[in-house]
């Protein structure tokens, strides 16, 4: 079955680039999609088909993929982006999703 | 507004069938630009997709639970259900129902609140 590896923690900075990558067998070939996830929250899409950010999210939020790698880029963080963030192959009618990633803001 | 809510026992023994619903309102189940999805998160642990409903019946499931699950709709209620056989304490999680547009490249943009579902006896 298909999988996707996602970097367990990232650090970064207030105000500084956060940079999530998520990897797959030619993922680059799929489309990817992103969900940011709060403590004792449900999950909040932030990207969809590799680079759309939905209505309300903030433009800091940005999308990549190619190859067999999708990243979230996250520009200018603030601490309230501080959660955990899972990547999804959402192409077809199915959708596995990486193991997620915990972004610390420090 | 759209609102997604799940319902069902909280507890479930091992080797039963553990039963949920989401009742969708503020929109309609019967729109063929939605996926309806179930996904669960065990205590701790990242999203597993578990599968996807289309209103006609065309169902998509994990291909690692599709020997366990069902999943199936209700129009008339506007409602859509999650049966899962044979469990045990893996499967202990909070299940959550959500939408999920159709087209390549959609993700699950409405979610319910989730339910934490226990498998003990």
């Amino acid at each position: 079955s298909y999988e996707l590896t996602q970097p367990p923690s990232v650090s970064v900075s207030p105000g500084q680039t956060a940079s999530i990558t998520c990897s797959g067998d030619k993922l680059g070939e799929k489309y990817a999609c992103w969900y940011q996830q709060k403590p004792g929250q449900s999950p909040v899409l932030v990207i969809h088909q590799d680079t759309k950010r939905p209505s309300g999210i903030p433009e800091r939020f940005s999308g990549s993929n190619s190859g067999n790698t999708a990243t979230l880029t996250i520009s200018g963080t603030q601490a309230m982006d501080e959660a955990d963030y899972y990547c999804q192959a959402c192409d077809t009618g199915t959708g596995v999703f990486g193991g997620g990633t915990k972004l610390t803001v420090l | 507004q759209l609102q997604l809510q799940e319902s069902g026992p909280g507890l479930v023994k091992p080797s039963e069938t553990l039963s949920l619903t989401c009742a969708v309102s503020g929109g309609s189940v019967s729109t063929s630009s939605y996926f309806w999805g179930w996904i669960r998160q065990p205590p701790g642990k990242g999203l597993e997709w578990i599968g996807n409903i289309y209103y006609s019946g065309s169902t998509f499931y994990n291909p690692s639970l599709k020997s366990r699950v069902t999943i199936s709709v209700d129009t008339s209620k506007s409602q859509f259900s999650l049966k899962l056989s044979s469990v045990t304490a893996a499967d202990t999680a909070v299940y959550y129902c959500a939408r999920r547009e159709t087209k390549r490249g959609g993700g699950f943009d409405y979610w319910g609140q989730g339910t934490l579902v226990t498998v003990s006896s």
